[in-house]
Protein backbone atom coordinates (compact mmCIF):
# COMPACT_ATOMS: atom_id res chain seq x y z
CA UNK A 1 0.00 0.00 0.00
CA UNK A 2 1.81 3.43 -1.37
CA UNK A 3 0.96 5.89 1.06
CA UNK A 4 2.97 8.55 -0.78
CA UNK A 5 2.41 8.56 -4.74
CA UNK A 6 4.21 10.73 -7.10
CA UNK A 7 2.27 9.97 -10.29
CA UNK A 8 4.35 11.53 -12.56
CA UNK A 9 7.83 9.54 -13.47
CA UNK A 10 9.06 12.18 -15.39
CA UNK A 11 8.89 15.99 -16.12
CA UNK A 12 10.71 18.05 -18.92
CA UNK A 13 10.27 21.43 -18.89
CA UNK A 14 11.67 24.44 -20.71
CA UNK A 15 14.47 26.30 -18.62
CA UNK A 16 12.71 29.60 -17.38
CA UNK A 17 9.23 28.12 -17.58
CA UNK A 18 7.76 27.09 -14.30
CA UNK A 19 8.27 23.14 -13.18
CA UNK A 20 5.29 22.01 -10.71
CA UNK A 21 5.78 18.03 -9.36
CA UNK A 22 2.54 16.43 -7.84
CA UNK A 23 2.59 14.54 -4.56
CA UNK A 24 -0.49 12.68 -3.45
CA UNK A 25 -0.89 10.83 -0.06
CA UNK A 26 -3.26 8.69 1.95
CA UNK A 27 -2.01 8.80 5.34
CA UNK A 28 -3.84 11.33 7.37
CA UNK A 29 -1.50 11.39 10.21
CA UNK A 30 1.15 12.85 8.35
CA UNK A 31 1.54 16.45 9.74
CA UNK A 32 4.95 17.43 8.18
CA UNK A 33 6.26 16.88 4.69
CA UNK A 34 9.89 17.22 3.18
CA UNK A 35 10.70 17.38 -0.75
CA UNK A 36 14.27 15.66 -1.24
CA UNK A 37 16.18 16.64 -4.64
CA UNK A 38 18.47 13.48 -5.88
CA UNK A 39 21.66 13.78 -8.15
CA UNK A 40 22.46 10.77 -10.19
CA UNK A 41 25.52 8.91 -8.19
CA UNK A 42 24.69 11.18 -4.75
CA UNK A 43 22.38 10.91 -2.02
CA UNK A 44 19.19 12.53 -1.83
CA UNK A 45 19.94 16.34 -0.01
CA UNK A 46 16.94 17.90 1.43
CA UNK A 47 15.02 20.69 -0.57
CA UNK A 48 12.35 22.33 1.29
CA UNK A 49 9.49 21.20 3.86
CA UNK A 50 5.93 22.25 4.98
CA UNK A 51 4.09 21.77 8.35
CA UNK A 52 0.50 20.63 7.95
CA UNK A 53 -0.44 23.91 9.64
CA UNK A 54 0.64 26.00 6.24
CA UNK A 55 -0.58 25.68 3.20
CA UNK A 56 2.40 27.48 1.66
CA UNK A 57 5.93 27.44 2.19
CA UNK A 58 8.32 29.76 -0.33
CA UNK A 59 12.59 29.68 -0.29
CA UNK A 60 13.77 31.32 -3.13
CA UNK A 61 12.28 30.03 -6.68
CA UNK A 62 11.13 26.73 -4.39
CA UNK A 63 7.71 26.95 -3.51
CA UNK A 64 5.28 24.17 -1.66
CA UNK A 65 1.55 24.16 -1.46
CA UNK A 66 -0.17 21.96 0.93
CA UNK A 67 -3.73 21.19 0.47
CA UNK A 68 -4.68 18.95 3.77
CA UNK A 69 -8.41 18.21 2.37
CA UNK A 70 -7.55 17.30 -0.85
CA UNK A 71 -4.24 15.03 0.76
CA UNK A 72 -1.72 16.57 -2.35
CA UNK A 73 1.22 18.50 -2.63
CA UNK A 74 3.00 20.48 -5.34
CA UNK A 75 6.28 21.74 -5.37
CA UNK A 76 7.25 24.78 -7.57
CA UNK A 77 10.17 26.04 -8.97
CA UNK A 78 9.96 29.17 -11.00
CA UNK A 79 11.94 30.14 -13.17
CA UNK A 80 13.52 26.61 -13.94
CA UNK A 81 17.36 25.91 -14.03
CA UNK A 82 18.71 23.10 -15.91
CA UNK A 83 20.79 23.08 -12.80
CA UNK A 84 17.69 21.77 -11.23
CA UNK A 85 17.54 18.71 -13.53
CA UNK A 86 16.99 16.22 -10.79
CA UNK A 87 14.80 13.61 -9.00
CA UNK A 88 12.58 15.08 -6.62
CA UNK A 89 11.43 12.71 -3.67
CA UNK A 90 8.15 13.64 -1.89
CA UNK A 91 8.90 12.43 2.12
CA UNK A 92 6.68 12.96 4.89
CA UNK A 93 7.74 11.84 8.53
CA UNK A 94 5.74 9.22 10.44
CA UNK A 95 3.74 10.84 13.26
CA UNK A 96 5.51 10.71 16.40
CA UNK A 97 9.00 9.13 14.82
CA UNK A 98 11.73 10.49 12.23
CA UNK A 99 11.00 7.83 9.58
CA UNK A 100 10.27 8.98 6.26
CA UNK A 101 8.00 7.37 3.48
CA UNK A 102 9.38 8.03 0.16
CA UNK A 103 6.99 8.52 -3.27
CA UNK A 104 8.74 6.79 -6.33
CA UNK A 105 10.05 10.37 -7.09
CA UNK A 106 10.04 12.27 -10.28
CA UNK A 107 12.82 12.78 -12.76
CA UNK A 108 12.57 16.67 -13.55
CA UNK A 109 14.48 17.72 -16.76
CA UNK A 110 15.15 21.01 -17.81
CA UNK A 111 16.10 21.65 -21.11
CA UNK A 112 18.12 24.17 -21.83
CA UNK B 1 31.20 18.76 9.23
CA UNK B 2 31.95 16.15 6.68
CA UNK B 3 28.20 15.09 6.57
CA UNK B 4 27.30 11.29 6.71
CA UNK B 5 30.48 9.15 5.36
CA UNK B 6 29.59 5.63 3.57
CA UNK B 7 32.32 3.15 2.52
CA UNK B 8 32.98 1.62 0.23
CA UNK B 9 31.49 3.83 -2.34
CA UNK B 10 31.39 1.12 -4.72
CA UNK B 11 31.25 -2.93 -3.97
CA UNK B 12 31.05 -5.48 -6.38
CA UNK B 13 31.23 -9.41 -5.15
CA UNK B 14 30.09 -12.50 -5.80
CA UNK B 15 27.21 -14.09 -5.14
CA UNK B 16 27.64 -16.03 -1.61
CA UNK B 17 30.26 -13.63 -0.52
CA UNK B 18 30.05 -11.33 2.67
CA UNK B 19 29.16 -8.22 2.54
CA UNK B 20 29.92 -5.72 5.34
CA UNK B 21 28.61 -1.60 4.28
CA UNK B 22 29.83 1.18 6.93
CA UNK B 23 28.53 3.99 7.84
CA UNK B 24 29.98 7.28 9.79
CA UNK B 25 26.97 9.66 11.04
CA UNK B 26 26.82 13.48 11.01
CA UNK B 27 28.31 13.83 14.85
CA UNK B 28 25.46 14.90 17.08
CA UNK B 29 22.60 13.27 15.32
CA UNK B 30 20.96 10.48 17.31
CA UNK B 31 19.08 8.80 14.47
CA UNK B 32 20.49 6.55 11.87
CA UNK B 33 18.73 5.13 8.82
CA UNK B 34 19.71 2.42 6.60
CA UNK B 35 17.76 2.83 2.96
CA UNK B 36 18.24 0.82 -0.59
CA UNK B 37 16.96 2.04 -3.47
CA UNK B 38 16.70 -0.18 -6.87
CA UNK B 39 14.58 0.97 -10.09
CA UNK B 40 11.62 -0.95 -9.70
CA UNK B 41 10.80 -0.27 -5.36
CA UNK B 42 12.47 3.10 -5.21
CA UNK B 43 14.22 4.38 -1.85
CA UNK B 44 12.81 1.61 0.82
CA UNK B 45 13.95 2.10 4.67
CA UNK B 46 15.28 -1.30 6.01
CA UNK B 47 15.51 -0.32 9.32
CA UNK B 48 16.90 2.81 12.07
CA UNK B 49 18.50 3.39 15.16
CA UNK B 50 17.62 5.52 17.76
CA UNK B 51 20.43 6.50 20.10
CA UNK B 52 22.12 2.83 18.58
CA UNK B 53 19.12 1.05 19.64
CA UNK B 54 17.17 -0.71 16.35
CA UNK B 55 13.81 0.94 16.61
CA UNK B 56 12.17 -0.51 13.47
CA UNK B 57 13.96 -3.52 11.31
CA UNK B 58 10.66 -4.30 9.49
CA UNK B 59 12.21 -3.53 6.29
CA UNK B 60 14.75 -5.88 6.13
CA UNK B 61 14.78 -7.96 3.15
CA UNK B 62 15.32 -11.79 4.92
CA UNK B 63 17.97 -12.82 7.93
CA UNK B 64 20.86 -12.42 5.41
CA UNK B 65 20.74 -8.75 6.32
CA UNK B 66 21.87 -7.63 9.55
CA UNK B 67 22.59 -4.22 11.05
CA UNK B 68 24.53 -3.34 13.89
CA UNK B 69 25.57 0.51 15.87
CA UNK B 70 28.28 -0.56 18.32
CA UNK B 71 28.44 3.33 18.97
CA UNK B 72 27.18 6.54 17.86
CA UNK B 73 29.57 7.39 15.21
CA UNK B 74 29.62 3.97 13.58
CA UNK B 75 26.95 1.63 12.00
CA UNK B 76 27.16 -1.31 9.73
CA UNK B 77 25.17 -3.17 7.44
CA UNK B 78 26.04 -6.99 6.60
CA UNK B 79 25.07 -9.57 3.76
CA UNK B 80 25.55 -12.64 4.50
CA UNK B 81 26.14 -14.66 1.74
CA UNK B 82 24.96 -12.07 -0.64
CA UNK B 83 22.75 -12.70 -3.73
CA UNK B 84 22.15 -10.96 -7.44
CA UNK B 85 18.51 -9.96 -6.41
CA UNK B 86 20.83 -7.64 -3.42
CA UNK B 87 22.59 -5.23 -6.10
CA UNK B 88 21.15 -1.67 -4.85
CA UNK B 89 22.34 1.40 -3.82
CA UNK B 90 22.31 1.19 -0.09
CA UNK B 91 22.03 4.76 1.63
CA UNK B 92 22.64 5.15 5.22
CA UNK B 93 21.24 8.85 6.31
CA UNK B 94 21.24 10.68 9.66
CA UNK B 95 19.09 13.30 11.98
CA UNK B 96 18.56 15.29 14.53
CA UNK B 97 14.84 15.97 14.05
CA UNK B 98 13.08 16.38 11.16
CA UNK B 99 15.56 16.66 8.24
CA UNK B 100 17.70 13.54 7.12
CA UNK B 101 20.65 14.03 5.72
CA UNK B 102 22.05 11.17 3.35
CA UNK B 103 25.44 9.90 2.29
CA UNK B 104 26.87 9.50 -1.25
CA UNK B 105 25.26 6.05 -1.12
CA UNK B 106 27.39 2.38 -1.59
CA UNK B 107 26.27 0.81 -5.14
CA UNK B 108 26.34 -2.89 -4.34
CA UNK B 109 26.66 -5.40 -7.42
CA UNK B 110 26.49 -8.99 -6.84
CA UNK B 111 27.74 -10.88 -9.24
Amino acid sequence: DQQVKQNSPSLSVQEGRISILNCDYTNSMFDYFLWYKKYPAEGPTFLISISSIKDKNEDGRFTVFLNKSAKHLSLHIVPSQPGDSAVYFCAPPSAGSYQLTFGKGTKLSVIP
Amino acid sequence: DAGVIQSPRHEVTEMGQEVTLRCKPISGHNSLFWYRQTMMRGLELLIYFNNNVPIDDSGMPEDRFSAKMPNASFSTLKIQPSEPRDSAVYFCASTLGNTQYFGPGTRLTVL
